[in-house]
């Protein structure tokens, strides 16, 4: 059974920091990975997503690498600002078409 | 249009009332799922239409009935619920189900409240 994990389970920086969100899964048997953004009490936004064939996805001040192999993905913020605040989520799509949800980081930029 | 609603955005109900939420999507998509998510928890899969056909139920109590009318809507029908069901229920879709490019697209959820 698919397990994803998400580190830390909760971050706050200042703004302009340099961030990395750390997400781990148990199956490596995925077809892609999924970051998602979610603001209290509102739907999710899609990210980033990454095809089992890819290493790396890109959008803006956001990098979301995959390595299948060791389980793990990270994404990456550069220049945090304080708009950046809100739970982040990775989700594993396997074989099952089931999307399998991280734990979650809740990340507060303050200016 | 890219966006996913629900509605109602909040709904209050007693644990003998009947009532259903409703989802939409104009974007062509032929998959469709609702989420249930607890406070500080993730989401968790509750149902999948593929193709307008249910595909995947996660073992869900029969006080839920899902119904996809057409490629476009995704009722969720309640009945007899308990305090515990109180979540935020999200709906998604997502173009071409089982493809290792497809995106789902969230709606803003519905906040229920069981009494």
């Amino acid at each position: 059974k698919q397990e994803v994990t998400q580190i830390p389970a909760a971050l706050s920086v200042p703004e302009g920091e340099n961030l990395v969100l750390n997400c781990s899964f148990t199956d490596s048997a995925i077809y892609n990975l999924q970051w998602f953004r979610q603001d209290p009490g509102k739907g999710l936004t899609s990210l980033l997503l990454i095809q089992s064939s890819q290493r790396e996805q890109t959008s803006g001040r956001l990098n979301a690498s995959l390595d299948k192999s060791s389980g793990r993905s990270t994404l990456y913020i550069a220049a945090s600002q304080p708009g950046d605040s809100a739970t982040y989520l990775c989700a594993g799509l396997g074989d099952t078409d089931k999307l399998i949800f991280g734990t979650g980081t809740r990340l507060q930029v303050f200016p | 249009d890219t966006e996913v609603t629900q509605t109602p955005k909040h709904l209050v109900m007693g644990m003998t009332n009947k009532k259903s939420l409703k989802c939409e999507q104009h974007m062509g998509h032929r998959a469709m799922y609702w989420y249930k998510q607890k406070a500080k928890k993730p989401p968790e899969l509750m149902f999948v239409y593929s193709y307008e056909k249910l595909s995947i139920n996660e073992s869900v109590p029969s006080r839920f009935s899902p119904e996809c009318p057409n490629s476009s809507l995704l009722n969720l029908h309640l009945h007899a619920l308990q305090p515990e069901d109180s979540a935020l229920y999200l709906c998604a879709s997502s173009q071409r189900p089982g493809l290792d490019t497809d995106t789902q697209y969230f709606g803003p959820g519905t906040r229920l409240t069981v009494l």
